[in-house]
């Protein structure tokens, strides 16, 4: 099994739509989670961290459900700019590796 | 506001040459990641580095040599090329460990021929 597991999509959804991805980790013992975004052939970029509580950044909700072990990333309005790939990360115990999930591809249509 | 810088953006080697692969951060983190990244895959973490004078292997290690001998700079080596090694790679820092977000550089890409 895949330490973090994400559905690839892809998720082709129009202007204005709301859309969500969901995201999958192995270890129960894991201690940060984050959103990130990665444009074609360019480096990562922290989109979000998620905390337990849940948390809201403009347009972007993530959630973590440590029970059933998933984090999830809810988009509202969808923009054409937000077209990209979304990464979950997971810090996971013990030391400091980060682990990837593969990704979930969004196209946002005029 | 430079942040992490990776050099080169691009390469070509032959098969058996060797190379160095240069990342430096001007953040003053003490935490440091080598990563490769297979088209449509995630990213697997090469080496790592909590400080100076300390790495530690990540999942994929085998074929790559790290030294930080500086808070700012982490350079990856790769002694014999193959070309299971053709992928991209991005070095990232962080202020702290798992708890605080990576910043990533924007990439060398690697070509094994």
């Amino acid at each position: 099994r895949k330490e973090v597991e994400q559905d690839p999509g892809p998720f082709n959804v129009p202007e204005g739509a709301t859309v969500a991805f969901n995201c999958t980790y192995s270890n129960s013992a894991s201690q940060s989670f984050f959103w990130y975004r990665q444009d074609c052939r360019k480096e990562p970029k922290l989109l979000m961290s998620v905390y337990s509580s849940g948390n809201e950044d403009g347009r972007f909700t993530a959630q973590l459900n440590r029970a059933s072990q998933y984090i999830s990333l809810l988009i509202r309005d969808s923009k054409l700019s937000d077209s990209a790939t979304y990464l979950c990360v997971v810090n996971m115990a013990p030391g400091n590796q980060f682990y990837f999930g593969t990704g979930t591809s969004l196209t946002v249509i005029p | 506001n430079a942040g992490v810088t990776q050099t080169p953006k691009f390469r070509i080697l032959k098969i058996g040459q060797s190379m160095t692969l240069q990342c430096t951060q001007d953040m003053n983190h003490n935490y440091m990641y080598w990563y490769r990244q297979d088209p449509g895959m995630g990213l697997k973490l090469i080496y790592y580095s909590v400080g100076a004078g300390i790495t530690d292997k990540g999942e994929v290690p085998n074929g790559y040599n790290v030294s930080r001998s500086t808070t700012e700079d982490f350079p990856l080596r790769l002694e014999l090329a193959a070309p299971s090694q053709t992928s991209v790679y991005f070095c990232a820092s962080s202020s702290a460990g798992g708890n605080q977000p990576q910043h990533f550089g924007d990439g060398t890409r690697l070509s094994i021929l």
